[in-house]
């Protein structure tokens, strides 16, 4: 069975401090992690998809970046805009066609 | 373009009443996903639609919910004799043909009294 896990389950942070969100994965063959962002009572916002380990992707100031084991979503200087709660998904070989969420990170950002 | 749309935005309805949900994809996506996310949970996934048949309904929590997509396009996730724990935000998510990425909806909150 597919499980994804997420840490911290809130964080709190000064504008301008840096951080890393993590998302561990257990997983049947990786057909993909997605990183998405949900702001109170809206759908996720796609922001990454990464395939294989050693792959990074950036936005703005997000970094996003796969192991075989886990992801990391690195933010930089961040700002209260980017105050949200961010999901972490997998979509495997095996299973489900959908995808497997964690249950998210709650980023406060204070300016 | 136009995202992907759901109504209603919310649902308030009443122990063992019937309740539809429906979803309007992007234009030309041909996948479709319906997923339900209770408070402070991740999405769980319930249903993926190819085209008009269910490709995987292995998600739906038991037979009181089904979900049609008739033409292709608009899905409706059908749900009888609600209960309390049905309440959750019902979201849908539509994807391209050969893309995993999935583009979500704002969601239906339904409250089952």
């Amino acid at each position: 069975e597919d499980q994804v896990t997420q840490s911290p389950e809130a964080l709190r942070l000064q504008e301008g401090e840096s951080s890393s969100l993590n998302c561990s994965y257990t997983v049947s063959g990786l057909r993909g992690l997605f990183w998405y962002r949900q702001d109170p009572g809206k759908g996720p916002e796609f922001l990454f998809t990464l395939y294989s380990a050693g792959e990074e992707k950036e936005k703005e100031r997000l970094k996003a970046t796969l192991t075989k084991k886990e992801s990391f979503l690195h933010i930089t200087a961040p700002k209260p805009e980017d105050s949200a709660t961010y999901l972490c998904a997998v979509r495997s070989g095996g299973g489900a066609d959908g995808l497997t969420f964690g249950k998210g990170t709650h980023l406060i950002i204070q300016p | 373009g136009a995202g992907v749309s759901q109504t209603p935005s919310n649902k308030v309805t009443e122990k063992g009443k019937y309740v539809e949900l429906r979803c309007d994809p992007i234009s030309g996506h041909t996948a479709l996903y319906w997923y339900r996310q209770s408070l402070g949970q991740g999405p769980e996934f319930l249903i993926y639609f190819q085209g008009t048949g269910a490709a995987d309904d292995s998600g739906l929590p038991n037979d009181r919910f089904f979900a049609v997509r008739p033409e292709g396009s608009v899905s409706t996730l059908k749900i009888q004799r609600t209960e309390r724990g049905d309440s959750a935000v019902y979201l849908c998510a539509s994807s391209q043909a050969g893309y995993n990425e999935q583009f979500f909806g704002p969601g239906t909150r339904l409250t089952v009294l």
